[in-house]
């Protein structure tokens, strides 16, 4: 299966500064990364889908220029969390699905926005 | 369109008892099925996959789900829970065309008392 890496595992940041997070594919080239953010005790829920080359896609009620989402290579998708807020305060994953088979995930980024 | 039901937010049992985690889905198109869990402040790791074939799948850890077609359920089962197996429990679909997105339940905390 793929294997997928995520960092850092965890950040804490000044409110009003920016904060990127790196999603790397290491066995398998992934056209379509997918970012989620899950608050505590509840599921995942879909931010953006992004993909290689061209720009990512962003689920309703996703600010865009908050969340900026790069897809430059077929094995790293980057989110940079801009002008960050305590709200923004959360725990980020991204995941690569391979066509036919479970989807693989990073293994998570705690954002404490302080 | 998909959606994923789980039933339970919370299910407590008593370590060495049986446990069973219910899911039902709805989707107009074939789906891919999954059950993942996710330790504190981890990543999703993948439990088991209906993908075709047998409706009794086993996976990981002595657990094991069967795809029910004609009530559209993909109920998790494990026939002794152990300590090690609090966690919190997601059921998934994605459905059978590339690069689709993968859609969550809303998750089900299992708590393991000694």
């Amino acid at each position: 299966g793929a294997v997928v890496s995520q960092h850092p595992s965890w950040v804490i940041c000044k409110s009003g500064t920016s904060v990127k997070i790196e999603c790397r594919s290491l066995d398998f080239q992934a056209t379509t990364m997918f970012w989620y953010r899950q608050f505590p005790k509840q599921s995942l829920m879909l931010m953006a889908t992004s993909n290689e080359g061209s720009k990512a896609t962003y689920e309703q009620g996703v600010e865009k220029d908050k969340f900026l989402i790069n897809h430059a290579s077929l094995t790293l998708s980057t989110l940079t969390v801009t002008s960050a807020h305590p709200e923004d305060s959360s725990f980020y994953i991204c995941s690569v699905l391979p066509v036919g088979t479970e989807a693989f995930f990073g293994q998570g980024t705690r954002l404490t926005v302080v | 369109a998909q959606s994923v039901t789980q039933l339970d937010s919370q299910v407590p049992v008593f370590e060495e008892a049986p446990v069973e985690l219910r899911c039902n889905y709805s989707s107009s198109v074939s789906v891919y099925l999954f059950w993942y869990v996710q330790y504190p402040n981890q990543g999703l790791q993948l439990l088991l996959k209906y993908l075709s074939g047998s409706t009794l799948v086993k996976g990981i850890n002595g657990f094991e789900a069967e795809f029910n077609k004609s009530q559209t359920s993909f109920h998790l089962r494990k026939p002794s829970v152990q300590i090690s197996d609090t966690a919190e429990y997601f059921c998934a679909v994605t459905p059978y065309s590339s690069a689709s997105k993968i859609i969550f339940g809303s998750g089900t905390r299992l708590s393991i008392r000694p």
